[in-house]
């Protein structure tokens, strides 16, 4: 069964950095990794796509203080110089054959 | 610019059936596979159903197989989604998603969302 599975909760501080992690089980290792923002009473965001091989592709207008990474199966997103607007929930985002997966999404607090 | 405007939310009695309607514009509707996703109250982000390119290929989540329906005109940039023998656990937002294409290759990444439109069952 693939799940991918997400702390539920993280925070820091204004300016601060702030490292999310979603670990991919039950298979597809080699497929990519989406992750997306969702700020409180809006609709979701692409923030950025992390292909197996190590790169990724960000979404439009994405600043460059959002940053992935990957190690096995542990997929990484990081927020760097944290804004009060990035106070949002994230959720990670992968399929397997015919099915599509979110993890439960981990909210971030900016303190 | 590229955009997906969902439509036809509402409220509906427990039993009943509404159908979503998602109108794509500013990209090759026809070479994307498209996707429904909802959101429940105070609930994470949940997959419902996707569809090839061409509308061969369907795939739906399984609390909802059986009861909902999948599909789109691709002359028309539209995409719909047919819900029959609605629950109260069905009571969500429902959002169109865009899967990604580069030049060279397709993946199931969701890389285009639309607003969304609100679902809920109730008597």
């Amino acid at each position: 069964q693939l799940v991918l599975t997400q702390s539920p909760s993280a925070s820091a501080s204004l300016g601060a950095s702030v490292k999310l992690t979603c670990i991919l089980s039950g298979g597809h290792s080699g497929n990519a990794i989406a992750w997306h923002q969702q700020q409180p009473n809006k609709g979701p965001r692409f923030l950025m796509k992390l292909n197996s091989d190590g790169s990724h592709t960000k979404g439009d207008g994405i600043p460059d203080r959002f940053s992935g990474s990957s190690s096995g199966p542990e997929h990484y997103l990081t927020i760097s110089s944290l804004q009060s607007e990035d106070e949002a929930d994230y959720y990670c985002q992968t399929w397997g054959t015919g099915i599509r997966v979110f993890g439960e999404g981990t909210r971030v607090t900016v303190l | 610019e590229v955009h997906l405007v969902e439509s036809g939310g509402g409220l509906v009695q427990p039993g009943g059936s509404l159908r979503l309607s998602c109108a794509a514009s500013g990209f090759t509707f026809s070479i994307y596979n498209m996707n429904w996703v909802r959101q429940a109250p105070g609930k994470g982000l949940q997959w419902v159903s996707s569809i090839s390119s061409g509308g061969a290929y369907m795939y739906y989540a399984d609390s909802v197989k059986g009861r909902f329906t999948i599909s789109r005109d691709n002359a028309e940039n539209s995409l719909s989604l047919q819900l029959n023998s609605l629950r109260a656990d069905d009571t969500a937002v429902y959002y169109c998603a865009r899967a990604e294409c580069s030049s060279t290759s397709c993946s199931e990444v969701f890389d285009v969302w639309g607003q969304g439109t609100l679902v809920t069952v109730s008597s």
